[in-house]
């Protein structure tokens, strides 16, 4: 059991450049979501989605895209990167306990660092 | 939007007793969570907290009290691993959303340092 894989773990990119970040999990998740954390600022939600063909934006999502076709996989699409982006981005993911109340809490990938010159 | 506030940094002894305090106003409150993260790894999930009151798990404990939009994080007999940032997220519904859409938004952080 895999569970939420991200990749690439490392990225440098220049300015304008455009890349996706790719993130998928094995658990039969409908809830994914992305998040940058910057020192200083902690984890701030980019995009979510409750379920394939629904996203959401969060606190910060201006400079990102995501899309969600199916419910394993959570790309998050940088147009053209900025300086302003350097950061390091997890992707989440969890059941959708809405109706159960039940305790659902995010999974974590590893990370990908990604520094824009 | 969310207010989520935690201590920046802490430093305990080796052996003692820490609690970790987050206070948050929000609307549409569904749930507080308390992650750990060390350096350079991803977050890992600790506690959940819905009800008002405390919950037990080993030597980490969690409360809250939801008419003071407040929780806390105790970490007993304090060991050198235990020396990582702990995460407080509150997970909430908001308004202008998508349908059913909810969302889970952290503070900034507590990096609790153990010493010898």
């Amino acid at each position: 059991n895999a569970g939420v894989t991200q990749t690439p773990k490392f990225q440098v990119l220049k300015t304008g450049q455009s890349m996706t970040l790719q993130c998928a999990q094995d658990m039969n998740h409908e809830y994914m979501s992305w998040y940058r954390q910057d020192p200083g600022m902690g984890l701030r939600l980019i995009h979510y989605s409750v379920g394939a063909g629904i996203t959401d934006q969060g606190e910060v999502p201006n400079g990102y895209n995501v899309s969600r076709s199916t419910t394993e996989d959570f790309p998050l699409r940088l147009l053209s990167a900025a300086p302003s982006q350097t950061s390091v981005y997890f992707c989440a993911s969890s059941r959708d306990d809405r109706a159960t109340s039940y305790n659902s809490p995010l999974h974590f990938g590893n990370g990908t660092r990604l520094t824009v010159t | 939007g969310q207010n989520i506030d935690q201590p920046t940094e802490m430093t305990a002894t080796e052996g003692a007793i820490v609690q970790i305090n987050c206070t948050y106003q929000t609307s549409g409150f569904n749930g507080l969570f308390w992650y750990q993260q060390h350096a350079g790894e991803a977050p890992t999930f600790l506690s959940y907290n819905v009800l008002d009151g405390l919950e037990e798990k080993g030597r980490f404990s969690s409360f809250l009290s939801r008419s003071k939009g407040y929780s806390y994080l105790l970490l007993k007999e304090l060991q050198m691993k235990d020396s990582a940032s702990y995460l407080c997220a509150v997970r909430d519904y908001p308004p202008n959303s998508g349908a059913g859409s909810y969302q889970l938004t952290f503070g900034k952080g507590t990096k609790l340092s153990v010493i010898p």
